[in-house]
């Protein structure tokens, strides 16, 4: 069955300090795989998919097929990007998304 | 562009009774919209894929017929909670993916918190 492990609920980090939220993921399929972003108050949205292989707001994510690991980085974290992370497993072309339970990530001034 | 709504954003009502929630996509037509739902501090899931024009598709553990999806029009799902009880009480949360390509992105709504006395 799919699965999406984030083991971390919170991750604090002082501004300016690379960033490392975890992913790691079981399916037996070819996997998609995305981070969503949720800033306090807001809803839920995309930050960016593995298919783009693109940088949203600094961050960056690899998916790495051996390890089943999607992790999202940023080198050098600000305080806007205090959020809660969902990392999703998207199945059938990304129909069925499955949701790792989320960080929580907190930068410090 | 691609913006979702949720109308209630919040409500509350006795055991027993139903409850219906709206999903609007505002912008976009959406073929196909989602329905998660997410209990505190806990992640979301996916209760069913609701398609515009046919029956939804359920979870596996999902009970079709207490949690009623209907899909008439592009724009439009609900999702009807019938005899509501406070075990159902939760964060519902709707998508709409923007074309018909599965790959296409999802968008989200604001959700609406559900909470049965």
């Amino acid at each position: 069955a799919q699965r999406v492990t984030q083991p971390e609920k919170l991750l604090s980090v002082f501004k300016g300090a690379p960033v490392e939220l975890k992913c790691n993921y079981s399916y037996s399929g070819s996997p998609e795989l995305f981070w969503y972003v949720q800033y306090s108050r807001q809803r839920l949205q995309l930050l960016l998919r593995h298919i783009s292989r693109e940088s949203i707001k600094g961050f960056t994510a690899d998916l790495n097929k051996g390890e089943t690991s999607f992790h999202l980085k940023k080198p050098f974290a600000q305080e806007e990007d205090s959020a809660m992370y969902y990392c999703a497993l998207g199945q059938g072309g990304g129909n069925k998304l499955t949701f790792g339970t989320g960080t929580q990530l907190k930068v410090e001034l | 562009g691609a913006v979702v709504s949720q109308h209630p954003s919040r409500v509350i009502c006795k055991s027993g009774t139903s409850v219906k929630i709206e999903c609007r996509s505002l912008d976009f037509q959406a073929t196909t919209m989602f329905w998660y739902r997410q209990f505190p501090k806990q992640s979301l899931m996916l209760m069913a894929t609701s398609n515009e024009g046919s029956k939804a598709t359920y979870e596996q553990g999902v009970e079709k017929d207490k949690f009623l999806i209907n899909h008439a029009s592009l724009t439009l799902s609900t999702l009807t909670v019938t005899s509501a009880h406070p075990e159902d009480s939760s964060f519902y949360i709707c998508s709409a993916r923007l074309g018909g390509v599965s790959t296409d992105t999802q968008y989200f709504g604001p959700g609406t918190r559900l909470t049965v006395l």
